[in-house]
């Protein structure tokens, strides 16, 4: 199976700076990847598909970029809401997997 | 608007079996690709497998076949998924899932918590 994985696993950013996560990719999945949002206690949120394409209602200052097997999430000017743990999903090869998450923290 | 609610938490023992629902309003049910997510304490998402209501196909990761069961109800817009032999390991949020695009899940149910435990 694709195994992903994200670093770091935990970003000190302080609110109104930019944050860069990054996901790779044992092998290419194309551009078939998808970031989630997740704050404790919740579902997932889904914020990008198709590696750079933003989800309904998701705010122009989280975008996507990559393909193959690198990819990178960037948030432009971290929000208080923004401080949570972010997934990147591969569905390019069965089974879907998951990266092990970025926890996205106040500085 | 689409929703998915789950049902409520479980307390079971190892060995045993748990099923839990997955209740979907608002769309068209029986069209959509629904799939089970869970999440281990502190660790990440783990894809189990999906449903496609209108065709009755199911997928399941290699790592559950033969111990899960994905299952759905037409008439009241509810799929089910079934783990059984349960242990320790299981112990986990189950999510339920609609597919936006393959693979992609646009819609999420709130979890239900399963705690397996002697």
């Amino acid at each position: 199976e694709v195994v992903l994985t994200q670093s770091p696993a935990t970003l000190s950013v302080s609110p109104g700076e930019r944050a860069t996560l990054s996901c790779k990719a044992s092998q290419s999945v194309s551009s078939d990847l998808a970031w989630y949002q997740q704050k404790p206690g919740q579902a997932p949120r889904l914020l990008i598909f198709g590696a750079s394409t933003r989800a309904t209602g998701i705010p122009a200052r989280f975008s996507g970029s990559g393909s193959g097997t690198e990819f990178t999430l960037t948030i432009s000017s971290l929000q208080s809401e923004d401080f949570a743990v972010y997934h990147c999903q591969q569905y390019n090869t069965w089974p879907w997997t998951f990266g092990q998450g970025t926890k996205v923290e106040v500085k | 608007q689409v929703q998915l609610v789950q049902s409520g938490s479980e307390v079971k023992k190892p060995g045993s079996s748990v099923k839990v629902s997955c209740k979907v309003s608002g769309g068209t049910f029986s069209t959509y690709v629904l799939s089970w997510v869970r999440q281990a304490p502190g660790e990440g998402l783990e894809w189990m497998g999906g449903i496609i209501p209108v065709f009755d196909k199911t997928n399941y990761a290699q790592k559950f076949q033969g111990r899960v069961t994905i299952t759905a109800d037409t008439s009241t817009s509810t799929a089910y998924m079934e783990l059984s032999s349960l242990r320790s390991e299981d112990t986990a949020v189950y999510f339920c899932a609609r597919d936006h695009v393959s693979g992609v899940f646009d819609v999420w149910g709130q979890g239900t918590r399963v705690t397996v435990s002697s």
